[in-house]
């Protein structure tokens, strides 16, 4: 079992649709929680950054961490044509420096 | 520079071929990480250096792989008698310092035929 699983996808939704992605993981460990973004060929974006558990907003994004349960989930709200891409969720503990990273959810918004 | 560079951005190189990845970080970065990312695949740690040492080559498939940071900015990925698994997108990363939020280059492409 990977130490942070994530549903592939593809996901495709209407532009101006509210998107929700999400993920699991298994490391009790985990404290630090990110969001990436990734457009192909490109190498993958900071999205969202947050400590523990809580909510995060950011504009059109909010970046939700529940520790109790061990899902990370990342919301798009009024969803645009540009959002399209791959959404990786990342993980990391602070005593280990290596990001885990989630399989990445394809997006597509259509216009 | 404003971000992470990576050069060359696409290499094809020959089944045991030797092949050298760089990657030149964020000027003042002292963290700087190595992923490899296959296709369909989130990134997977390979090395992670704080300063000139490397903290944690855990990630590192085996004896064929190598990094350097000789000076604490430019690094070098080093694989040797390259194999046709090898193929996938090496990714860089650098950062202000432990537990910050990483950025990353664009990767490099290598294909090995």
């Amino acid at each position: 079992q990977k130490e942070v699983e994530q549903d592939p996808g593809p996901l495709s939704v209407p532009e101006g649709a509210i998107v929700s992605l999400n993920c699991t993981y298994s490391n009790s460990a985990f404290q630090y929680f990110m969001w990436y973004r990734q457009y192909s060929r490109k190498g993958p974006e900071l999205l969202m950054y947050t400590y523990s558990s809580g909510n995060k907003e950011d504009g059109r994004f909010t970046a939700q961490v529940d520790k109790s349960s061990k899902y990370i989930s990342l919301f798009i709200r009024d969803s645009q044509p540009s959002d399209s891409a791959t959404y990786l969720c990342a993980a990391f503990s602070g005593s280990a420096r290596q990001l885990t990273f989630g399989s990445g959810t394809q997006l597509t918004v259509l216009p | 520079g404003a971000g992470v560079s990576q050069t060359p951005s696409n290499k094809v190189t020959e089944k045991g071929k030797y092949v050298e990845l760089r990657c030149d970080p964020i000027s003042g970065h002292t963290a700087l990480y190595w992923y490899r990312q296959s296709l369909g695949q989130g990134p997977e740690f390979l090395i992670y250096f704080q300063g000139t040492g490397a903290a944690d080559d855990s990630g590192l498939p085996n004896d064929r792989f190598f990094a350097v940071r000789p000076e604490g900015s430019v690094s070098t990925l080093k694989i040797q008698r390259t194999e046709r698994g090898d193929s996938a997108v090496y990714l860089c990363a650098s950062s202000p310092g432990v537990g910050d939020g990483y950025t990353f280059g664009s990767g490099t492409r290598l294909t090995v035929v």
